[in-house]
C-alpha cells in the first residue's frame, strides 16, 4: 500500500540549515509537496515538485527529489524562529483511484 | 476569495454521543477531504468527497461518515463517541480530483474536539 514516512523530529539552531526527508512507497506519485503547519493553524502549501523534476529552488527552499530511491527532502536555508513548525511532505498518485497522501509530520524547532 | 471554513471551531461531548463537523470549500472546489490530526498518529486521511461520491477512505471504523451536498459542502459524522476520538479534524478543499495535474489543498482551521 501507500505509505509516506518522515523523521518526527529536527532541531536546529537559528541561522543554520535544515533539511527534512521524505519517503514514499509509490511510484506512480505525479507530484510531492511540503506543506507547512503551524500552531493553532491548518496545513499550507509551500512548495511542490513534479515527479519528473530532480530539484525545485524557491527563494530559501530547495526541494531535491531522488526518483529512484524514493526520498524527497525539503531544504530551508537560514532557518529563522519564524520557521518552527510541522512540515509534512505529501504525494499526488494515480495508482488505481487518484489519492492524495500525506506523511507523518515532522516538528522542526529553530532555537535562537 | 473566502478560504475554507468549518464549524464549529471548538467542540466539547461526552462519550457515546455523535457529533456533526461542518466543512465549507473555498467556492468552486469540488473535492473536499477530511483529515484527522492527533500528536500520536499525526495526519490520518478520512475520506473524500468529490461532486457528492465519496472517491476514497481510509482506515476508519464505520462510526465515521461523511457527506457531500450539491453546493459542495461536506460534512463529517462520528457516532458513539470514544475518548480516542479527540483530536483536529480538518478539512481541505481542492479544485478537482485528479492526478495529472498540480493540485494544491486547501485547509480550514480544523474543529478541535474533546471527548470526554
Amino acid at each position: 500500500g501507500e505509505d509516506v514516512e518522515q523523521s518526527l523530529f529536527l532541531s536546529v539552531r537559528e541561522g543554520d540549515s535544515s533539511v527534512i526527508n521524505c519517503t514514499y512507497t509509490d511510484s506512480s506519485s505525479t507530484y510531492l509537496y511540503w506543506y507547512k503547519q503551524e500552531p493553532g493553524a491548518g496545513l499550507q502549501l509551500l512548495t511542490y515538485i513534479f515527479s519528473n523534476m530532480d530539484m525545485k529552488q524557491d527563494q530559501r527552499l530547495t526541494v531535491l527529489l531522488n526518483k529512484k530511491d524514493k526520498h524527497l527532502s525539503l531544504r530551508i536555508a537560514d532557518t529563522q524562529t519564524g520557521d518552527s513548525a510541522i512540515y509534512f511532505c505529501a504525494e499526488s498518485t494515480t495508482s488505481g483511484t487518484y489519492k492524495y497522501i500525506f506523511g507523518t509530520g515532522t516538528r522542526l524547532k529553530v532555537l535562537a | 476569495k473566502a478560504g475554507v471554513t468549518q464549524t464549529p471551531r471548538y467542540l466539547i461531548k461526552t462519550r457515546g454521543q455523535q457529533v456533526t463537523l461542518s466543512c465549507s470549500p473555498i467556492s468552486g472546489h469540488r473535492s473536499v477531504s477530511w483529515y484527522q490530526q492527533t500528536p500520536g498518529q499525526g495526519l490520518q486521511f478520512l475520506f473524500e468527497y468529490f461532486s457528492e461520491t465519496q472517491r476514497n477512505k481510509g482506515n476508519f471504523p464505520g462510526r465515521f461518515s461523511g457527506r457531500q451536498f450539491s453546493n459542495s459542502r461536506s460534512e463529517m459524522n462520528v457516532s458513539t463517541l470514544e475518548l480516542g476520538d479527540s483530536a483536529l479534524y480538518l478539512c481541505a478543499s481542492s479544485l478537482e480530483s485528479s492526478g495529472g495535474t498540480y493540485n494544491e489543498q486547501f485547509f480550514g482551521p480544523g474543529t478541535r474536539l474533546t471527548v470526554l
